[in-house]
């Protein structure tokens, strides 16, 4: 079993729903990331967070440290939302990454 | 903004070849990371070093090596390229040793070994 799993790994939306990928995690952990890769590779972080919830825009990512699970929401979804999006947990200088959530939204 | 650069984005070698992958940051950063990333596997963490000349291994060190001389530096090296090295190589950077930082990542190498 993997340390970090996320579901789900695939989804597709039309643009304005409202989206939820969750992430799950079985170690002990400082912070949890939550980052995005559009197609080329380039990774960037969206999130770090210990507790409670932040807001970014549209996005909105919570955690319950004591459920070791985090979500991540994406409100008026539009198409350039369309990305992977991957959760990251670690308490150290390493992270362990979960598989990623391939995210579609058409128009 | 932070800017982490990779030398490639694109490389193609052949087996046996010695293959150097080079990632540069402008933040005076500590740590570096190297990854691999795999379809289905997510991404894999090779080497770090969080100091000049220091390196320890992640969790799949074998076929690799990497080289810190300067501080914005951080090589990895394919001593003799094989077709399984094939994937994503991206390298990340984050603060200083032993406090939790956010990672910033480079654009990625995709490296592709015939």
């Amino acid at each position: 079993k993997n340390e970090v799993e996320q579901s789900p790994q695939n989804l597709t939306a039309q643009e304005g729903e409202f989206i939820t990928i969750n992430c799950s995690y079985s170690v002990g952990i400082s912070a949890l990331h939550w980052l995005q890769q559009h197609p080329g590779g380039g990774i960037v972080s969206l999130f770090m967070l210990s507790s409670g919830k932040k807001k970014h825009g549209r996005l909105i990512a919570t955690i319950n440290i004591q459920e070791k699970h985090s979500s991540l929401h994406i409100t008026a979804s539009h198409p350039r939302d369309s990305a992977v999006y991957i959760c990251a947990v670690g308490n150290t200088d390493k992270l362990i990454f979960g598989t990623g959530t391939r995210l579609q939204v058409f128009p | 903004d932070v800017k982490v650069t990779q030398s490639s984005r694109y490389l193609v070698k052949r087996t046996g070849e010695k293959v150097f992958l080079e990632c540069v940051q402008d933040m005076d950063h500590e740590n570096m990371f190297w990854y691999r990333q795999d379809p289905g596997l997510g991404l894999r963490l090779i080497y770090f070093s969080y100091d000049v000349k220091m390196k320890e291994k992640g969790d799949i060190p074998e076929g690799y090596s990497v080289s810190r001389e300067k501080k914005e530096r951080f090589s990895l090296i394919l001593e003799s390229a094989s077709t399984n090295q094939t994937s994503m190589y991206l390298c990340a950077i984050s603060g200083r040793r032993n406090s939790y930082n956010e990672q910033f990542f480079g654009p990625g190498t995709r490296l592709t070994v015939l």
